[in-house]
């Protein structure tokens, strides 16, 4: 079946302008992460959106992120004044997450964005 | 608050050689641990996890992990590494709250 999408693959946007990035989580996966992934600085948590539960927003670096999630399936990930330090590669991951944790993240390829 | 050590920043091994990959974590309560590999211009694909039972689980690929509460550790091991197991990989921490949290990873080479 599909697996996780996102989209744009990769986005170069000029300092100061607003991008906005999307994750299409596998049909039923209830839960969605986004991470984001510089070099040397592995996976940093960004927030997490399980059901309809409030999002864990915890790893947010700052109020220009903020997310979404509408009707419990897409994800919009929006960085707003973008910052050549928001430069990374943004990974969406969705997970089934029933009653027993565990279930494995499954992640998409990612976007690759680039401030100049 | 969760987080996940990972002291080794690359390795390189040679084919055939063992392979032991240290992770370190911090966690409140009983932690969930796993290990997730990525491979060149792949995504992340999960290795193996631990939730409680037996401390070596058994992952794909050949690989497990020895979970060991006293050292708050979970090294990922590997009897002979092959030349594709080239790649980064990262280990996580998660509980009851379901957060996951990565380490920096580790990115393993292989010499022939």
């Amino acid at each position: 079946g599909a697996g996780v999408s996102q989209s744009p693959s990769n986005k170069v946007t000029e300092k100061g302008k607003d991008v906005e990035l999307r994750c299409d989580p596998i049909s039923g996966h209830t839960a969605l992460y986004w991470y984001r992934q510089s070099l040397g600085q592995g996976l940093e948590f960004l927030i997490y959106f399980q059901g309809n539960s409030a999002p864990d927003k915890s790893g947010l670096p700052s109020d220009r992120f903020s997310a979404e999630r509408t009707g419990g399936s897409v994800s919009t990930l929006t960085i707003q004044r973008t910052q050549q330090e928001d430069s990374a590669v943004y990974l969406c991951a969705s997970s089934p997450q029933t009653d027993s944790f565990g279930s494995p993240l499954h992640f998409g390829n990612g976007t690759r964005l680039t401030v100049t | 608050a969760q987080s996940v050590t990972q002291p080794d920043i690359h390795i390189t091994v040679s084919e055939g050689a063992s392979l032991e990959l240290r992770c370190n974590y911090s966690y409140g309560a009983t932690p969930y641990l796993f290990w997730y590999v990525q491979s060149p211009g792949q995504g992340l694909q999960l290795l193996l996890k631990y939730f409680s039972g037996d401390t070596l689980v058994q992952g794909i690929k050949g690989f497990e992990a020895k979970f060991k509460r006293s050292q708050s550790s979970f090294n990922l091991r590997k009897p002979s590494v092959h030349w594709s197991d080239a790649a980064e990989y990262f280990c996580a921490v998660g509980g009851a709250t379901n957060k996951l949290i990565f380490g920096t990873g580790t990115l393993l080479a292989v010499q022939p």
